[in-house]
């Protein structure tokens, strides 16, 4: 079964650093794009970036140009997403997807809470 | 980039009745590369249509898609009580990829 596996919620301090992870398994992990959605409290579906595990090549969403860095490590089977510093403004869920433009297949999203 | 408004905001409507909902693209979506999603409460987004009209797999006939250039339409042909959720609209016909704001279909 093909599916992507999200790690677990985050409570990090502003100006801490995070890395969360999005595993797939049930298909070659190599062969798709890779694509992380943000979801802020109440709100709608934000396009932040892709990235082909295959030759990691990776696009940014201008409005998270420089803000995130998306990566992916193929001999594990597994995407991140990473922060050197958070904001409270990174309060979100957090969601990778298979994408071939659209997302067809979705993990189960990542919490992540900023708070001091 | 391009930016994706759907109307209405809000449908209310009851189990059975006809649901319409729409997105408009502030600039013509290359290729009809125009995708629908749903999402209920507590669960990760579903793609419902890609390639504007394409059902995803498992995703049961009365939902279809319409439109080109910059009008888009979900039609949900009868409405089942699981159908109650956040509809999004999403173009990938250019970088970024972007969704609409949403259309929550509500119990009337």
């Amino acid at each position: 079964e093909m599916q992507l596996v999200q790690s677990g919620a985050e409570v990090k301090k502003p100006g801490e650093s995070l890395k969360i992870s999005c595993k797939g398994s049930g298909y070659s992990f190599t062969s798709y794009w890779i694509g992380w959605v943000r979801q802020m409290p109440g709100k709608g579906l934000e396009w932040m970036g892709i990235i082909y595990p295959g030759d990691s090549d990776t696009r940014y969403s201008p409005s998270f140009q420089g803000q995130v860095i998306i990566s992916a490590d193929k001999s594990i089977s597994t995407a991140y997403l990473q922060w050197s510093s958070l904001k409270a403004s990174d309060t979100a869920m957090y969601y990778c997807a298979v994408t071939h433009g659209a997302f067809d297949m979705w993990g189960q999203g990542t919490m992540v809470t900023v708070s001091s | 980039e391009i930016v994706l408004t759907q109307s209405p905001g809000t449908l209310s409507l009851s189990p059975g009745e006809r649901a319409t909902l729409s997105c408009r693209a502030s600039q013509s979506v290359g290729s009809s590369y125009l995708a629908w999603y749903h999402q209920k409460p507590g669960q990760a987004p579903r793609l419902l249509i890609y390639g504007a009209s394409s059902r995803a797999t498992g995703i049961p006939d009365r939902f279809s898609g319409s439109g080109s250039g910059t009008d888009f339409t979900l039609t949900i042909s009868r409405l089942e009580p699981e159908d109650f959720a956040v509809y999004y609209c999403q173009q990938y016909g250019s970088s970024p990829g972007t969704f609409g704001q949403g259309t929550k279909v509500e119990i009337k």
